[in-house]
């Protein structure tokens, strides 16, 4: 089945570092991939949407110059985090749509954002 | 505007009993439906969906859910319950543009020995 791959699970690190979290689809292209941000026991607060070869479309309320996408290829994309603080740190999932418009979302097993 | 509603934020059977996770959603157009179920610390993983056909869906794991068009309702549902089915699970609905989706706010299933 399709699978999704990120990259790295876990990260801790110190206030003011850049995180950059990988997002690779293995076995199908991905025009378009999503990031969400879940809080403990919440459902998933999309954050914006990558489209391959162009810029992202951010929500309201995210700071694009905070959380950098970038969607260089059809099977990866990445989110930075810039010099991240403590209100940063949480639990990032991407996912990815296959071409076929009918096709399922498939996620990747999140990264655990930890910044001290 | 697409949305979905689970109305339960916890449900709880014992093993070996049959468990329904409810879900109701408001769309514009045709609905295009999912369930999702989510372990800790791990992302979400496919279910079931309906498109179109038969109301009744089946897919992984031995869940099905049943599509109500004049209930707007898209309840999972599984005969007998696992103690590893114990996650939550998330219902979504697909909106208009490129594919994005709309989840509900999950429900904490607990089966219990």
């Amino acid at each position: 089945g399709a699978v999704v791959s990120q990259h790295p699970s876990w990260v801790i690190c110190k206030s003011g570092t850049s995180v950059k979290i990988e997002c690779r689809s293995l076995d199908f292209q991905a025009t378009t991939m999503f990031w969400y941000r879940q809080f403990p026991k919440q459902s998933l607060m999309l954050m914006a949407t990558s489209n391959e070869g162009s810029k992202a479309t951010y929500e309201q309320g995210v700071e694009k110059d905070k959380f950098l996408i970038n969607h260089a290829s059809l099977t990866l994309s990445t989110l930075t985090v810039t010099s991240a603080h403590p209100e940063d740190s949480s639990f990032y999932i991407c996912s990815a749509h296959p071409t076929g418009s009918n096709q399922p979302q498939h996620f990747g097993d999140g990264t655990r954002l930890s910044i001290l | 505007a697409q949305s979905v509603a689970q109305p339960e934020d916890q449900v709880n059977v014992a093993e070996g009993n049959p468990l329904t996770v409810k879900c109701t959603y408001s769309v514009s157009g045709n609905p295009y439906l999912f369930w999702y179920v989510q372990y800790p610390n791990r992302g979400l993983q496919f279910l079931l969906k309906y498109i179109t056909g038969d109301n009744l869906v089946k897919g992984s794991y031995g869940f099905e859910a049943e599509f109500n068009k004049s209930q707007t309702s898209f309840h999972l549902k599984k005969p007998s319950a696992l103690v590893s089915d114990s996650a939550l699970y998330f219902c979504a609905v697909k909106g208009s543009t490129l594919g994005r989706l709309y989840f509900g706010r999950g429900t904490q299933l607990t089966v219990w020995p």
